[in-house]
This record gives structure tokens, C-alpha cells and sequence, in this order.
């Protein structure tokens, strides 16, 4: 069965720290991997897409990477701000069918 | 300005009745999607269109119902028959034969059963 899994399901850190976000997949055949950001009641909107033969991508202050032997991902978001206060959204798509999606991490950054 | 809109923004619904979301995207893409998001939960699909005049059933279908007749446009019904209708609502377009393409995400519609 087509699975995303995300960990931790809700993370709290201070502003000015570092995190990192996991996404474990078991999705075939694999076609490609998305970081989503959501903030409250909007639309995700894509930090990064990776596909198979991607290892690492950076969009500013996130920096995803993507390990297609183990099927797993990252999104590390270096000095947080009290902006990247949102959910984070793991979705695996897998050639020639829907997007299957992650249940998010929910990150919440303090002052 | 490319993108994808869904409207209304909030929508009040009374017990029994039928309400439709509206979707429409100008980016040519050939998929959309429908997902229902609750307090504290993941997206989940209610149903996917990968070309005009077909869709298919995603996990939680049961109570809704769609039509693409048009390749910018695939509005979602609510009927009486879904028990518990109240939640956030997001609607996707994704174009299958670019792998580099992202998903575009309208800014979703809240549902109030009142």
C-alpha cells in the first residue's frame, strides 16, 4: 500500500534554531517528492520538488534532501523564524496515479 | 495571472442540503483534485480527475459527487447524504506529463454545517 509517514507529528522550537523534519515513503513506482508549507486555514503552498535522481535542494533557509534507496526525506530549515510557524507537508507522487499525502508536521516557533 | 481559485472562501450549509465548491484553473493542467483537511489531520482524497469526463473515487467519496466537463474546472458537491460535512476543503491541479511540474493548491473552502 501506498504510505507517507512524517515524524514528529508537531515540533516546538525556539527562534533562531535549527530543525529537521522526516518523511519515510513506501510509494511505487516513485515519481517524484514535494515539501509542502501550509499556514493556518491557506493552501500549501511547494518549498521543494526532488525527483529520483535529486540527493539535495535547497530553497533558501530549507534544504531538502532525498535518499530514493531507503525512502526517506528531509526538510532541514536552518534560523528559524517566527514565520516558518506552520505545517509541513511530505506528498509522494507515484507515476500515473494521485498524490498520496503525509500527515504533516506541525512546527511551531517561539520567541 | 496562472493559478487556481476556489470559491467561495466560507460556506455555511444547512442540514439537508446540497452545496457545491468551486474549483477553476487557467494552468492547462489535465489533473485536479479534491482533498478534505480536519482540525488536526492530514489531507485526505475524496475523489481525483486525470482528464475531462472521467474522475475516479478517492478514499472518502462517499456523500460527494463531481464532474469535469470542462479541463479548467471541477466543482465538488456536497450532498445530504455526507453526515459530517463541516471542514476545510482544498482543491489541486497537477500536469502528469512534466515530472518537474508541482501541484497548485487553490486557497481552500471552509465548510460550516449550521
Amino acid at each position: 500500500k501506498n504510505q507517507v509517514e512524517q515524524s514528529p507529528q508537531s515540533l516546538i522550537i525556539l527562534e533562531g534554531k535549527n530543525c529537521t523534519l522526516q518523511c519515510n515513503y513506501t510509494v511505487s513506482p516513485f515519481s517524484n517528492l514535494r515539501w509542502y508549507k501550509q499556514d493556518t486555514g491557506r493552501g500549501p503552498v511547494s518549498l521543494t520538488i526532488m525527483t529520483f535522481s535529486e540527493n539535495t535542494k535547497s530553497n533558501g533557509r530549507y534544504t531538502a534532501t532525498l535518499d530514493a534507496d531507503t525512502k526517506q526525506s528531509s526538510l532541514h530549515i536552518t534560523a528559524s523564524q517566527l514565520s516558518d510557524s506552520a505545517s509541513y507537508i511530505c506528498v509522494v507522487s507515484a507515476a500515473g496515479t494521485a498524490l498520496i499525502f503525509g500527515k504533516g508536521t506541525t512546527l511551531s516557533v517561539s520567541s | 495571472d496562472g493559478g487556481i481559485t476556489q470559491s467561495p472562501k466560507y460556506l455555511f450549509r444547512k442540514e439537508g442540503q446540497n452545496v457545491t465548491l468551486s474549483c477553476e484553473q487557467n494552468l492547462n493542467h489535465d489533473a485536479m483534485y479534491w482533498y478534505r483537511q480536519d482540525p488536526g489531520q492530514g489531507l485526505r482524497l475524496i475523489y481525483y480527475s486525470q482528464i475531462v469526463n472521467d474522475f475516479q473515487k478517492g478514499d472518502i467519496a462517499e456523500g460527494y459527487s463531481v464532474s469535469r466537463e470542462k479541463k479548467e474546472s471541477f466543482p465538488l458537491t456536497v450532498t445530504s447524504a455526507q453526515k459530517n460535512p463541516t471542514a476545510f476543503y482544498l482543491c489541486a491541479s497537477l500536469n502528469y506529463r512534466d515530472s518537474d511540474t508541482e501541484a497548485f493548491f487553490g486557497q481552500g473552502t471552509r465548510l460550516t454545517v449550521v
